[in-house]
């Protein structure tokens, strides 16, 4: 079946470090892909996505390219601030069905320290 | 516009009880998902509705329903509640759409439930 595969966390760095968070997945035909993230004591909020081979998604400094080739979702910030420290969640829905499904990685818990 | 709301945020119950949640979407958006959020098994599907209709349903027992209301309100129910249901309970709504691409997901805050 479909699934999602994020690094292990917890990621520690100072702040205005840059920031790799791998993503990869496995899914049957095109899926969309997303990043979400989670601030302590809420939900979840769209960081960016991206719905197409080659597509990049952006937001807040955040980047992610869709890699088919490599099956790939990386999220990454050239530079990270304190107010980054969050759960970041990558996650797909499969393309074409009529669903809103979203299959979730396990979640990389970000810590940016002044 | 208001995001989407849950309630209650907190709620405590013992173990065979049931509970419900509420959710209200976004205006407009007639689409409402759940999601389970624990520690242990991190975020998991439990069920979309459309238009007052179950579109989707995820790997859970059948103590958890749900159902949508015509105004697009969802509730959840779990009965006969056992210690591992402890969690973050989670809704999000969209506009009607397929596969989220065109409409992405709202998500509440959730409603944190304890089971003891």
């Amino acid at each position: 079946g479909d699934s999602v595969t994020q690094m292990e966390g917890p990621v520690t760095l100072s702040e205005e470090a840059f920031l790799t968070i791998n993503c990869t997945y496995t899914a049957t035909g095109y899926p969309s892909l997303f990043w979400y993230v989670q601030y302590p004591g809420e939900g979840l909020q769209l960081l960016l996505k991206a719905t197409k081979a080659d597509d990049k998604g952006s937001n807040k400094g955040f980047e992610a390219t869709y890699r088919k080739e490599t099956t790939s979702f990386h999220l990454e910030k050239g530079s990270v601030q304190v107010s980054d420290s969050a759960v970041y969640f990558c996650a797909l829905i499969r393309y074409g069905g009529a669903t809103n499904k979203l299959i979730f990685g396990t979640g990389t818990l970000l810590a940016v320290q002044p | 516009k208001a995001g989407v709301t849950q309630t209650p945020r907190y709620l405590i119950k013992t173990r065979g009880q049931q509970v419900t949640l509420s959710c209200s979407p976004i205006s407009g958006h007639r689409s409402v998902s759940w999601y389970q959020q624990t520690p242990g098994q991190g975020l998991q599907f439990l069920f979309e509705y459309f238009s007052e209709t179950q579109r989707n349903k995820g790997n859970f027992p059948g103590r958890f329903s749900g159902r949508q209301f015509s105004n697009s309100r969802s509730e959840m129910n779990v009965s006969t509640l056992e210690l591992g249901d402890s969690a973050l309970y989670l809704c999000a709504s969209s506009l009607p759409g397929s596969g989220g691409s065109d409409s992405p997901l709202h998500f509440g805050n959730g409603t944190r439930l304890t089971v003891t």
